[in-house]
């Protein structure tokens, strides 16, 4: 267990809807990282967060928007969802903004239908 | 672009061999590099580590090399054991330090 909670587990939707994924960090961590792994890809680095602020931007689609409350969860909702949205979405979290490794939460499995 | 490769996605060992997993980066200003694993149904979970600065880092049966004028990467195991069997990821970070870029993944498998 690395600690990083991440709910739902499995999200089934329709195109076109919007869904949010939430992401609670390991226990004094204070950034947190979103990344998108579809079929047969690697992990695609989305955004990271560290202590409320916005530090990194990726391959994120306009359609897709982050925040991180002051106790620290995250959520990420996507909206208009395409088929091609449909993926696993993890979150991971660290003490610090950078230099270090990050703990991964379990995944929230993605099904636009 | 995929600025981290992994070229074989699959590899086979026997039990107590070693494992050698590759890895390879374009980008210059990647100065941080971890390998995770991964079990099905699980997130990656971090392995070892290795910054710019160093070559070797060991840690256990784990052994990272690291080749900065190749921009080149290698995860050892020795020795392998069935428990190994997973999908290994190598990540580089630039000196930035915010954000991982993953390769697309290894699957190892070691045979009892």
């Amino acid at each position: 267990d690395s600690g990083v909670t991440q709910t739902p587990k499995h999200l089934i939707t329709a195109t076109g809807q919007r869904v949010t994924l939430r992401c609670s960090p390991r226990s004094g961590d204070l950034s947190v990282y979103w990344y998108q792994q579809s079929l047969d890809q690697g992990l695609q680095f989305l955004i990271h967060y560290y202590n409320g602020e916005e530090r990194a931007k990726g391959n994120i689609l306009e359609r897709f928007s982050a925040q991180q409350f002051p106790d620290l969860h995250s959520e990420l909702n996507l909206s208009s969802l395409e088929l091609g949205d449909s993926a696993l979405y993890f979150c991971a979290s660290s003490p610090t903004a950078g230099y270090t490794e990050a703990f991964f939460g379990q995944g929230t499995r993605l099904t636009v239908v | 672009d995929q600025q981290v490769k992994q070229n074989s996605p699959s590899l086979s060992v026997q039990e107590g061999r070693i494992s050698i997993l590759n890895c390879d980066y374009t980008n210059s200003m990647f100065d941080y590099f971890l390998w995770y694993k991964k079990y099905p149904a699980e997130g990656p979970t971090f392995l070892i580590s290795i910054s710019s600065i160093k070559d070797k880092n060991e840690d256990g049966r784990f052994t990272v090399f690291l080749n900065k004028s190749a921009k080149h990467l290698s995860l050892h195991i020795v020795p392998s054991q069935p428990g190994d069997s997973a999908v290994y990821f190598c990540a580089a970070s630039p000196n930035t330090g915010n954000q991982f870029y993953f390769g697309t993944g290894t699957s190892l498998t070691v045979i009892p």
